[in-house]
């Protein structure tokens, strides 16, 4: 079975401009999170998508937003880039119960995104 | 609020003996615990969860961990560490009680040395 994907792998933009990234779960995983490592700040929580509503959300500003399409695969978007959201962007997908239950599945990690503001 | 602590950055051991790499945290109800391992320029690959029953959870490539509720520990342990364990250790916990978003430890680096 493939794993998640994520892409691009790479990407370099300047400040002020607009990201997407995308990622693709596991096949049969319905729930998608996304993840910013830094080495400042660790790995925080961004946001979870689970059947296409956002089910859980960190605490970032309003430029970082997300969607998940109906065959789960998800995007997010960061707009207005500051150089503070240089990062790797990891997506994890799990198989996720019902909404509004505690999952007790294993989240499995895409490579991630390198995103490199200048 | 919910927090984990992974109190060493690194930690060093020879090929052959046994590693711990240690792990408490602090959550309102049930806690759902994770360790996580990250190769270098890789994502994470999960090792091992405990969610409830045994206090021993057995994981990938030989990795264990016990969780201890009255210290609120979940260390990560292995018998006898190989070189090739040398990576980025991520515990983590899922607070069922209050936010259920999943949070991590800020990581050990494990070196292990021929």
């Amino acid at each position: 079975k493939a794993g998640v994907t994520q892409t691009p792998r790479y990407l370099i933009k300047t400040r002020g401009q607009q990201v997407t990234l995308s990622c693709s779960p596991i096949s049969g995983h319905r729930s998608v999170s996304w993840y910013q490592q830094t080495p400042g700040q660790g790995l925080q929580f961004l946001f979870e998508y689970f059947s296409e509503t956002q089910r859980n959300k960190g605490n970032f500003p309003g430029r970082f937003s997300g969607r998940q399409f109906s065959n789960s695969r998800s995007e997010m978007n960061v707009s207005t880039l500051e150089l503070g959201d240089s990062a790797l962007y990891l997506c994890a997908s799990s198989t996720s119960g019902t909404s509004g239950r505690v999952s007790t599945d294993t989240q499995y990690f895409g490579p991630g995104t390198r995103l490199t503001v200048l | 609020a919910q927090s984990v602590a992974q109190p060493e950055d690194q930690v060093n051991v020879a090929e052959g003996n046994p590693l711990t790499v240690k792990c408490t945290y602090s959550v309102s109800g049930n806690p759902y615990l994770f360790w996580y391992v990250q190769y270098p320029n890789r994502g994470l690959q999960f090792l091992l969860k405990y969610i409830t029953g045994d206090n021993l959870v057995k994981g990938s490539y030989g990795f264990e961990a016990e969780f201890n509720k009255s210290q609120t520990s979940f260390h990560l342990k292995k018998p006898s560490a190989l070189v090739s364990d040398s990576a980025l250790y991520f515990c983590a916990v899922r607070d069922t009680g209050n936010t259920d978003k999943l949070i991590f430890g800020t990581g050990t680096r494990l070196q292990v040395f021929p």
